[in-house]
Order: structure tokens, then C-alpha cells, then sequence
């Protein structure tokens, strides 16, 4: 079955604790993406990667680092949380592109991070 | 701040009548627009998308209209069943892709 999965569905850490949440698709898709989806906020783009060894800062990249060793991963990591990341995270990705050639995205089922 | 939002953070519709949920966008460059559902504890789902060289687009039961004039996206739902019960949200698309902020469906029984 075509998807995006992300790891873990919850997570619940400390101030500083360094973590990562893992995406995975399996689809062959060259663009993936990470959102945090906050209330009244809606979706905004963290970082996203064009293909292997590509990526970008999306709107609100501060306090993420991402990396795209291989096409079908692309790991959020978290150096040193901070409560305001508390959020619901979602993993994202498309054929060849989202932002030039609009595709429709597929996203994982999300990450619920609480950061204490 | 967002350049794509929706008329109504809320919407309830009784079951069996059609639903309407609107979105305004802001980039008159904008060529791309999506619709997407988001069920509770899931991630959002694509539903249907049209591009600027259309006005109208329909699925299963889903349709959306494509205002350039007045910058208006809108989808319809016909005959709303229980499953439609979600957060709808729009996108629009030139080079980056922008997400409206979400509307509520409730499903009247």
C-alpha cells in the first residue's frame, strides 16, 4: 500500500532532550516535506527537500534540522526542544515536486509532540 | 500571515443535504488548488483539485468551483453522509503551496 509513515504517533519529552521523528514513504517520490499544524495556525511548512541531498527552509524552520540521506526517508530531528514545538507534526511528499510542478501532497498520519 | 482562508471556522449540515464549504485566496497567480479532508487523528487526505485553466471540477460526489475572478474556491459535498464529518481545507499553489486554515463539518443527524 502507497504511503507516508511517520514514527511515533506521540511523543511526550523534556526541554532539551534532543529527539527525532522518522518519515518514511514508499511511493519513489523525490519531494518530501514537514508541517506543524497548530489551532488557528493551520498548516506550515518546516523544511522540505527537492530530492537526495536537497532540502530547504520552509516557513518556520527555527529550532529543526532535517536530513535526505536516501530518497524514501527524511527524518525531523529536534536538537533541543523547546515547549513551543509542541505540536501535531505531518510528514508529507509528492511524484516530483510539490512547489514547481503542483501535485497533490500524500501525508503521513502525524506526530502529537508535547514538549514539557 | 495567510494568504488562503475559509468564510467559516464551523459548518453544520443536516445528513442527506448537500454541503458548501468556501475559500478565498489571495495570489491572483495562484494555478493550482486543492481540497483536502483531515478525520480526526488522521492526516489530511487529498479529495479533489482543479487547476486555473478550469472552473469546475467534479468527483464522487464532490465538486469544486474555481472563482478567478473573485479569487473564490469552493467545494460541495452532495447528499453529506456521517463519514464526511471532517476539517476541510483548501491550497493554493504558485511555486509554493499555501494551506487555508481549516473549516469543521458537522454532520446533523
Amino acid at each position: 500500500e502507497a504511503q507516508v509513515t511517520q514514527n511515533p504517533r506521540y511523543l511526550i519529552t523534556v526541554t532539551g532532550k534532543k529527539l527525532t521523528v522518522t518519515c518514511s514513504q514508499n511511493m519513489n517520490h523525490e519531494y518530501m516535506s514537514w508541517y506543524r499544524q497548530d489551532p488557528g495556525l493551520g498548516l506550515r511548512q518546516i523544511y522540505y527537500s527537492m530530492n537526495v541531498e536537497v532540502t530547504d527552509k520552509g516557513d518556520v524552520p527555527e529550532g529543526y534540522k532535517v536530513s535526505r540521506k536516501e530518497k524514501r526517508n527524511f527524518p525531523l530531528i529536534l536538537e533541543s526542544p523547546s515547549p513551543n514545538q509542541t505540536s501535531l507534526y505531518f510528514c508529507a511528499s509528492s511524484l516530483s515536486g510539490g512547489r514547481v510542478t503542483n501535485e497533490k501532497l500524500f501525508f503521513g498520519s502525524g506526530t502529537q509532540l508535547s514538549v514539557l | 500571515g495567510e494568504s488562503v482562508g475559509l468564510h467559516l471556522p464551523t459548518l453544520s449540515v443536516q445528513e442527506g443535504d448537500n454541503s458548501i464549504i468556501n475559500c478565498a485566496y489571495s495570489n491572483s497567480a495562484s494555478d493550482y488548488f486543492i481540497w483536502y479532508k483531515q478525520e480526526s487523528g488522521k492526516g489530511p487526505q487529498f479529495i479533489i483539485d482543479i487547476r486555473s485553466n478550469m472552473d469546475k471540477r467534479q468527483g464522487q460526489r464532490v465538486t469544486v468551483l474555481l472563482n478567478k475572478t473573485v479569487k473564490h474556491l469552493s467545494l460541495q459535498i452532495a447528499a453529506t453522509q456521517p463519514g464526511d464529518s471532517a476539517v476541510y481545507f483548501c491550497a493554493e499553489s504558485f511555486i509554493e503551496i499555501i494551506f487555508g486554515k481549516g473549516t469543521r463539518l458537522h454532520i446533523l443527524p
